[in-house]
């Protein structure tokens, strides 16, 4: 049972370097999700999906890009990388109903 | 605004005591409510939810919750803590319009004393 996969787990970055975060899921979800967890803090929505060529913003997407081409993957764009989204990255899917599944995270550091 | 809140940043509790992790959340009705667990460099696990009906609301890893719709609590209880349950834990709520947007509150860290 795969679930949520997500790549790469770790990674360091350069400031004004950019990346993608892979993001994949196997259940055949509508809704995924990119979460962002500082920390001690809870994690906040940064975009969502409700389903192929639908995305939307959630709390803080700016310096964020996603797009949502199938229903399995939902990459997480970062441009022009800045100290200040140095953190770990999750994505998530959930069915129709309110369960999220959330992947194993992503540390990003940026230096 | 919308908001949820856990008092407790960290406790720390002996093996075998009880726990208890308090949530409250401010919405402007009753919203989907959710504990998450998080162990050390791990995702995160849902534990609980409750939608409606009964309140007192059962979990896997013997956890329970209850929702208190005066108190606008959903507090997470487990009546024997083990090693394993070292962990962060997340209170979430989503509106019943929106259930599949998440808020999170800050996490409470669970220490488990041998």
């Amino acid at each position: 049972n795969a679930g949520v996969t997500q790549t790469p787990k770790f990674r360091i970055l350069k400031i004004g370097q950019s990346m993608t975060l892979q993001c994949a899921q196997d259940m055949n979800h509508n809704y995924m999700y990119w979460y962002r967890q500082d920390p001690g803090m809870g994690l906040k929505l940064i975009y969502y999906s409700v389903g192929a060529g639908i995305t939307d913003k959630g709390e803080v997407p700016n310096g964020y890009n996603v797009s949502r081409s199938t229903t399995e993957d939902f990459p997480l764009r970062l441009e022009l990388a800045a100290p200040s989204q140095t953190s770990v990255y999750f994505c998530a899917s959930s069915p129709q109903l309110n369960t999220i599944y959330f992947g194993e995270g992503s540390w990003l550091t940026v230096v | 605004a919308q908001s949820v809140t856990q008092p407790d940043i960290h406790i720390t509790v002996s093996e075998g005591a009880s726990l208890e992790l308090r949530c409250n959340y401010s919405y402007g009705a009753t919203p989907y409510l959710f504990w998450y667990v998080q162990s050390p460099g791990q995702g995160l696990q849902l534990l609980l939810k409750y939608f409606s009906g009964d309140t007192l609301v059962q979990g896997i890893k013997g956890f329970e919750a209850e929702f208190k719709r005066s108190q606008s609590s959903f507090n997470l209880r487990k009546p024997s803590v083990h090693w394993s349950d070292a962990a962060e834990y997340f209170c979430a709520v989503a509106p019943k319009a929106a259930g599949n947007k998440l808020t999170f509150g800050g996490g409470t860290r669970v220490l488990v004393k041998p």
